[in-house]
């Protein structure tokens, strides 16, 4: 069975510092994509990056980079220079193929951004 | 970029009617969507996997008689909840994967916003 965790369920930063959300998962496919997604308080599921399992370098969007660590299983997001508007849930998510492709979400992180 | 139009935003019913919503993929064709579910301050639950001109495959614990889901064309999904109760008020959402790129994204709605008297 395919598991995802993220094992903060809250997160402070100060605004303009870096933040780490962790992420590890469980999967016996080869074949695996991983993504983090923002969800501020409407609601909305926001796309913020993606790693492929055979990607050899690890995922760049502007301010937001992943941290892809194979062997260990992990996939942590770094947010840099956090912003206010940066204050929402985070959620890390595995896309793998069963029967047809399925996304599997962890718990999620809510991060603060403090002035 | 790609855009899934989810209908309603929120909805209000009594106890015992049935709610339909949809979930259009607006500038792709949407092989597969996806069928979420979400309680407040928790994780998105995967309720059922749709593909375009075939059943549904819900996931363990949801029931597919009271779950419709149809998936009648390449950008249109309906997810009908029959006779609502006070328990199925949730956050419903839908997303949407592009067919014809590997690895995309999967694209989401905004969501519903179900509640049930």
């Amino acid at each position: 069975a395919q598991k995802i965790t993220q094992t903060q369920p809250g997160m402070f930063v100060q605004e303009k510092e870096a933040v780490t959300l962790d992420c590890t998962y469980d999967t016996s496919d080869p074949s695996y994509g991983l993504f983090w997604y923002k969800q501020p308080s409407s609601g909305e599921m926001i796309f913020l990056i993606y790693q492929g399992s055979y990607d050899q370098q690890n995922a760049t969007e502007g301010r937001y980079s992943l941290n892809f660590q194979k062997a260990r299983k992990s996939a942590n997001l770094v947010i840099s220079a956090s912003q206010l508007g940066d204050s929402a849930m985070y959620f890390c998510a595995i896309l793998i193929r069963d029967s047809s492709y399925k996304l599997i979400f962890g718990s999620g992180t809510r991060l603060l951004v403090r002035p | 970029g790609a855009v899934v139009s989810q209908h309603p935003s929120w909805v209000i019913c009594k106890s015992g009617t049935s709610v339909k919503i949809e979930c259009r993929s607006l500038d792709f064709q949407a092989t597969t969507m996806f069928w979420y579910r979400q309680f407040p301050k928790q994780s998105l639950m995967l309720m059922a996997t749709s593909n375009e001109g075939s059943k549904a495959t819900y996931e363990q614990g949801v029931e597919k008689d009271k779950f419709l889901i149809n998936h009648a064309s390449l950008t249109l999904s309906t997810l009908t909840v029959t006779s609502a109760h006070p328990e199925d008020s949730s956050f419903y959402i839908c997303s949407a994967r592009d067919g014809a790129k590997n690895n995309s994204p999967l694209h989401f709605g905004n969501g519903t916003r179900l509640t049930v008297t």
